[in-house]
């Protein structure tokens, strides 16, 4: 089963700066990677597709990079709706599954 | 548009069995590549996969909860039911619906329906 670990798992920013979040996967999972964003008492909401594609009406501040076991996403100027949970996801193949990163808190600093 | 809505107790005691029921509408089971997982998380805790339907009927599970989970689909009705035996307190958690179409990822999740197990 293929792991992914996130770091860090607490990152705390202010409004403007730049964040950069890494997953990075225990065997290569292609560019099958995905981000999500999730607040508290919500739903995951999909952000990134194929380790670098936005999803439907994605900010451009938000973008993701990487292929093989290690992936970014980068959040280019942080307003204040973007302090949230983040977590990566892959699929594997066989066993055909699914699996997430244990999350990165970003917080206010 | 796409929604799905997840429904079920919110309560359920030891050794029972859960029984969810995800009713989606905007899409249907039917297209090709069409697809409609179950993921839940604990409290405070991290996302976890649980299971998939495919449009064709073919099922795919967690490999650490594969005994214990079944899951099924109505597409007349827009219905993907997830049941889970032998429920203990660790399986405490928000249990979501979600779709995937054609690609590794889940585009459209439900809001999610907590259970709780307790005595």
């Amino acid at each position: 089963e293929i792991v992914l670990t996130q770091s860090p798992a607490t990152l705390s920013l202010s409004p403007g700066e730049r964040a950069t979040l890494s997953c990075r996967a225990s065997q290569s999972v292609s560019s099958y990677l995905a981000w999500y964003q999730q607040k508290p008492g919500q739903a995951p909401r999909l952000l990134i597709y194929d380790a670098s594609n936005r999803a439907t009406g994605i900010s451009a501040r938000f973008s993701g990079s990487g292929s093989g076991t290690d992936f970014t996403l980068t959040i280019s100027s942080l307003e204040p709706e973007d302090f949230a949970v983040y977590y990566c996801q892959q699929r594997s193949n066989w066993p055909q599954m699914y699996t997430f990163g244990q999350g990165t808190k970003l917080e206010i600093k | 548009q796409v929604t799905l809505r997840e429904s079920g107790p919110a309560l359920v005691k030891p050794t029972q069995t859960l029984t969810l029921t995800c009713t989606f509408s905007g899409f249907s089971l039917s297209t090709s590549g069409m697809c409609v997982g179950w993921i839940r998380q604990p409290p405070g805790k991290a996302l976890e996969w649980l299971a998939r339907i495919d449009w064709d009927d073919d099922k795919y599970y967690s490999t650490s909860l594969k005994t214990r989970l079944t899951i099924s689909k109505d597409t007349s009705k827009n219905q993907v039911v997830l049941t889970m035996t032998n429920m203990d307190p660790v399986d405490t958690a928000t249990y979501y619906c979600a779709r995937r179409y054609g690609g590794s990822y889940f585009d459209y999740w439900g809001q999610g329906t907590l259970v709780t197990v307790s005595s």
